[in-house]
């Protein structure tokens, strides 16, 4: 258990819609990471923050969008949803900044189904 | 162009050393070389991670030459369980700081 919670486990929703995904960071990290795996796919990195500021952007959609609230849980929101959404989203969170030396923990992961 | 290259897949059998090398020709300097496994179905989980020469822990070594321009990742006498995904995660400087994960190689340990 790597000390990352994520909420709901699994999610089917259908094209068109909007969805929530939490994350609840490891006790003291200030970063959390959002991350999207399509099936048998590599990790694509969404979105990086810290300490409630943006820290880091990656291939993220204009439909997709994110934040980090004070108690330093994330949500990533997902809208217009498509068929090409369908993958597993994961939430890291780390210690520090972000960078190379600062170790991610991932948590069980979101599986969104779009039907 | 800030890039990671491992191979896509790998074979070996139970009892065999394997090493997974992950190139990482711009490197940022003052950064380091981590090393993730994934389960199928599972978040990624930390092995190992280094800056120069050799780092061995319980699991794995990662050997890395001078020049920092690869990593090697070096699981001994692998088990079944060792069937994973495996991905380096390196940081570079381009215009900015990226951290740039590796596309993951797929290990399959035979009987």
């Amino acid at each position: 258990d790597s000390g990352v919670t994520q909420t709901p486990k699994h999610l089917i929703t259908a094209t068109g819609q909007r969805v929530t995904l939490r994350c609840s960071p490891r006790s003291g990290d200030l970063s959390v990471y959002w991350y999207q795996q399509s099936l048998d796919q590599g990790l694509q990195f969404l979105i990086q923050y810290y300490n409630g500021e943006e820290r880091a952007k990656g291939n993220i959609l204009e439909r997709f969008s994110a934040q980090q609230f004070p108690d330093l849980h994330s949500e990533l929101n997902l809208s217009s949803l498509e068929l090409g959404d369908s993958a597993l989203y994961f939430c890291a969170s780390s210690s520090g900044s972000g960078g190379g030396t600062d170790t991610q923990y991932f948590g069980p992961g979101t599986r969104l189904t779009v039907l | 162009l800030a890039k990671t290259t491992q191979p896509i897949s790998m074979d070996s059998y139970e009892g065999q050393e394997v090493n997974i090398t992950c190139s990482h020709n711009n490197i940022a300097t003052n950064d380091y070389i981590t090393w993730y496994q994934q389960f199928p179905s599972q978040g990624p989980r930390f092995i190992i991670q280094g800056y120069k020469t050799k780092v061995t822990n319980e699991v794995a070594s990662l050997f890395i030459p001078a020049d920092r321009k690869s990593s090697t990742l070096s699981l001994p006498r692998v088990s079944l369980s060792d069937t994973a995904v495996y991905y380096c995660l390196v940081g570079f400087m381009d215009s900015n700081y990226q951290l740039i994960w590796g596309a993951g190689t797929k290990l399959i340990i035979k009987p």
